[in-house]
């Protein structure tokens, strides 16, 4: 299986503090898609950005950022500034035939 | 508009017993995803539905898993019996297009399963 891996599987700061989250993935495929979740406290996952395998370039939205490296497989996610309403589970993803999910980083930003 | 609503939240059974979780997708959604994440692991994809027809059920774990959409609308996944392995939070995500999976899913808030 390609595997999406998170290695963070829990991260505490300090609002106000910056915090990149990783995300490493495996594929076979020329032609795919990477995708970011939160998962906020009430329990939905929401969706955040998706990139295709052709744009490598990093896109910033806000205080969000993420860094795309294909050379390293490498789709990490950057909060700037954190605040405690970014404390969530966040979750990486890639397609192939069917959406594959890292285990999930659980941020906490304490005031 | 109303997002992905799942109903129960929270399902708490004994091992043996049936439990039925249902979604409603977001309305004019044709295609349907069920996911699940069992002890805290990845979110694992169970099966996909165009309207009322299974598009890939690769993702069900064993028979006791059975999902429906009847009428290409709400969706059940059923459990029977449970195990005690099949704890975990059930989601369900709906889609208007489907491109091999690329499209951008809305999720709903998924039900929490504990079988005892």
């Amino acid at each position: 299986a390609q595997k999406v891996t998170q290695a963070q599987t829990e991260i505490s700061v300090v609002e106000k503090e910056d915090v990149t989250l990783d995300c490493v993935y495996e594929t076979r495929d020329t032609t795919y898609y990477l995708f970011w979740y939160k998962q906020p406290p009430s329990g939905e996952l929401v969706f955040l950005i998706r990139r295709n395998s052709f744009d490598e370039q990093n896109e910033i939205s806000g205080r969000y950022s993420w860094n795309f490296q294909k050379s390293t497989s490498s789709f990490n996610f950057t909060i700037t500034a954190s605040q405690v309403v970014d404390s969530a589970v966040y979750f990486c993803a890639r397609v192939g035939n069917m959406l594959t999910f890292g285990g999930g980083t659980r941020l906490m930003v304490k005031p | 508009e109303a997002g992905v609503t799942q109903f129960p939240s929270h399902s708490v059974i004994e091992k043996g017993q049936t439990v039925t979780l249902r979604c409603d997708p977001i309305s004019g959604h044709d295609n349907l995803y069920w996911y699940r994440r069992v002890m805290g692991k990845e979110i694992k994809f169970l099966l996909h539905f165009v309207k009322e027809s299974k598009q890939d059920e690769s993702g069900m774990p064993n028979n006791r898993f059975l999902a429906e959409r009847t009428g290409g609308t709400y969706s059940t996944l059923k459990v029977q019996p449970a195990e005690l392995e099949d704890s975990g939070v059930y989601f369900c995500a709906s889609s208007q297009l489907w491109s091999q999976g690329r499209e951008k899913l809305f999720f709903g808030s998924g039900t929490q399963l504990s079988v005892l």
